[in-house]
């Protein structure tokens, strides 16, 4: 089945940049999800990517899809401690999201 | 409306008492979920109800009894629940009950059961 993997922690100096990195096994997935989870809260759906794109541009946000290596990528630019929180990637498959286990970003001061 | 609102926001029950989760969406959406999450984990999909029909049960234990009165409305029942129940629940939406459309989360539901 499908399975999403992500690294489980990322820390960063507020201003730098902030890479989170994700691969997928199912290459039927259509989309590609990018959520963010803030302590406490439910999750906020920050963009998406359709699988034939290879890159989206979001104001301080861009996504990156390799496809042949299955490999999806968030850049989160000028990182600020409001953007200290849980990423988590997701794909679609068989009528579900497939959610990888999360990127904690701790950004620092 | 581009919210789904979900009530209430924290709940503690007891192994025998009953309780029901409520949510809420006013986007015109067709498709609601019912999540699980434990801290720091990604959520675990429950249930899907798709045109107000039940599509997807996980196999979900029957302590745990969803209702779609309508489309705008998803209600999970909870009955003799266990304290490993204890979770954030989260309810989501989205246009069409398939992969191709993005999810809409609330809130969710802090349930503590002792």
């Amino acid at each position: 089945g499908e399975d999403v993997e992500q690294s489980l922690f990322l820390s960063v100096r507020e201003g730098d940049s902030s890479v989170i990195n994700c691969t997928y096994t199912d290459s039927s997935s259509t989309y590609l999800y990018w959520y963010k989870q803030e302590p406490g809260a439910g999750l906020q759906l920050l963009t998406y990517i359709f699988s034939n794109m290879d890159m989206k541009q979001d104001q301080r946000l861009t996504v990156l899809l390799n496809k042949k290596d299955k490999h999806l990528s968030l850049r989160i630019a000028d990182t600020q401690t409001g953007d200290s929180a849980i990423y988590f990637c997701a794909g679609g498959a068989r009528r579900k999201l497939i959610f990888g286990q999360g990127t904690e970003l701790s950004v620092k001061p | 409306d581009t919210e789904v609102t979900q009530t209430p926001k924290h709940l503690v029950m007891g192994m025998t008492n009953k309780k029901s989760l409520k949510c809420e969406q006013h986007m015109g959406h067709r498709a609601m979920y019912w999540y699980k999450q434990k801290a720091k984990k990604p959520p675990e999909l429950m249930f899907v109800y798709s045109y107000e029909k039940l599509s997807i049960n996980e196999s979900v234990p029957s302590r745990f009894s969803p209702e779609c009165p309508n489309s705008s409305l998803l209600n999970l029942h909870l009955h003799a629940l266990q304290p490993e129940d204890s979770a954030l629940y989260l309810c989501a939406s989205s246009q069409r009950g398939d992969s191709y459309n993005e999810q809409f989360f609330g809130p969710g539901t802090r349930l503590t059961v002792l």
